[in-house]
């Protein structure tokens, strides 16, 4: 059962430029959790999806940034117009239900914007 | 919303000593508490977790409590080993959705 998988794992653009990163979760799990870390930082919620469903985007910025988990494929974070402040690294979860289940990370995407 | 607060930092011990990290959370809703480790340029994985019902939970060397009263809970690492050398994140979640909180990280080091 592979786990979570994440592409790509490094990804650089230039500023103004898309990123588009990709999470697949693991096998069975329906629920998908984006979470952001800065360098030397923790982990901060970004948004919560299910199938086709956005649940909880409280985490995401109000602009440039979106989500989204289509029926068929993997979710897709996009950041439009991206700029040096958006360099972090990207960490996807996944779990089989809702409540108190232990959420899987995938190895990240690593932005860097030049 | 959900605040994690984390103590220390950093901490750096002896090996074969034991270590100890502090959270402490302010949503009275949150009832599940995972603690991640997280290796240099490495995933987050789950070494140990806790939910509301219980007060301890132990695997090995690692162990957790939680005080609810509190609101705050405990990791400890007992004869530490130098592989133990990570960062530790303490989450709260359950409150609001399945959306995690995490505390802002405590580096490890053990020393031979």
């Amino acid at each position: 059962n592979a786990g979570v998988m994440q592409n790509p794992r490094h990804l650089v653009r230039r500023r103004g430029q898309e990123a588009r990163l990709r999470c697949s979760p693991m096998k069975g799990h329906s629920h998908v959790y984006w979470y952001r870390q800065l360098p030397e930082e923790g982990l901060k919620f970004m948004v919560y999806l299910q199938k086709e469903n956005i649940i909880d985007e409280s985490g995401m910025p109000k602009e440039r940034f979106s989500a989204e988990f289509p029926k068929e494929g993997p979710s897709i974070l996009r950041i439009q117009q991206v700029v040096r402040g958006d360099s972090a690294a990207y960490f996807c979860a996944s779990s089989p239900r809702q409540e108190n289940t232990e959420a899987f990370f995938g190895q990240g995407t690593r932005l860097t914007v030049v | 919303g959900e605040n994690v607060e984390q103590h220390p930092s950093t901490l750096s011990v002896q090996e074969g000593d034991s270590a100890v990290i502090k959270c402490t959370y302010s949503d009275s809703a949150s009832n599940y508490f995972p603690w991640y480790k997280q290796e240099l340029g490495k995933r987050p994985q789950l070494i140990i977790d806790i939910r509301s019902n219980v007060g301890e939970k132990k695997d090995q060397r690692i162990a957790v409590t939680l005080n609810k009263t509190a609101k705050h809970f405990s990791l400890h690492i007992t004869e530490t080993q130098p592989e133990d050398s990570a960062v530790y994140f303490c989450a709260a979640g359950g409150g609001g959705g399945n959306k995690l909180t995490f505390g802002t990280g405590t580096q490890l080091k053990v020393e031979l």
